[in-house]
């Protein structure tokens, strides 16, 4: 149980066009999901929580008018990149957080991640 | 800031022995604690969690707690090489008690 998915798994674009990024928990409702972003070498840098029914929080320094984010139900949560430039490649990936009680100690899921490449 | 401190590596260990991943966090009321294994290209894998202070084993992983000096470790006994991987020391956000934020790692490379 407790599966996470997101599509497309790779995806390359132009510069200046719009990408949009879905994480579905599978078998499981998440009132939150987080999206984090990756460069290489690095570690996992939380980019925006999302709530369902309710605007994302968005970490400091990340624009959200660049990266829009809609959760509009309990298992699907979006990430749309806006204009993506060369400097928006990146590994993003998505993590669920089960309704309150049903999993220990708050422990996300993590989807596989998306790779994004603008060109 | 809440920081999470590793080192990044890479530590290199031989087939057989244990592996010792050391992470210190800032925040004294940090609660919970992660150990995620991420493979290269791939999104990070949980492997334990601990809230207590002491030890607490599952397998061949232990984990250790010490929250009087900020400070949580990773035993893997009997190294294999499909350990190999960067570990990532994650601490649930206090305030939130949602938010995860991640060590930067530490590159893992067992070796034959």
């Amino acid at each position: 149980g407790a599966v996470v998915s997101q599509h497309p798994s790779r995806v390359i674009c132009k510069s200046g066009t719009s990408v949009k990024i879905e994480c579905r928990s599978l078998d499981f409702q998440a009132t939150t999901m987080f999206w984090y972003r990756q460069f290489p070498k690095q570690s996992l840098m939380l980019m925006a929580t999302s709530n369902e029914g309710s605007k994302a929080t968005y970490e400091q320094g990340v624009e959200k008018d660049k990266f829009l984010i809609n959760h509009a139900s309990l298992t699907l949560s979006t990430l749309t990149v806006t204009s993506a430039h060369p400097e928006d490649s990146s590994f993003y990936i998505c993590s669920a957080l089960p309704l309150t009680g049903s999993s220990s100690y708050n422990e996300q899921f993590f989807g596989p991640g998306t790779r994004l490449t603008v060109l | 800031q809440k920081e999470v401190e590793q080192n990044s590596g890479p530590l290199s260990v031989p087939e057989g022995a244990i592996a010792s991943l050391n992470c210190t966090y800032s925040d004294r009321g940090s609660q919970s604690f992660f150990w995620y294994r991420q493979y290269s290209g791939k999104s990070p894998e949980l492997i334990m969690f601990i809230y207590s202070n002491g030890d607490k084993e599952d397998g061949r992983f232990t984990a250790q707690l010490n929250k009087a000096s900020q400070y949580v470790s990773l035993l893997i006994r009997d190294s294999q090489p499909s350990d190999s991987a960067t570990y990532l020391c994650a601490v649930i956000d206090t305030g939130t008690a949602s938010k995860l934020t991640f060590g930067t790692g530490t590159r893992l490379q067992v070796t034959l």
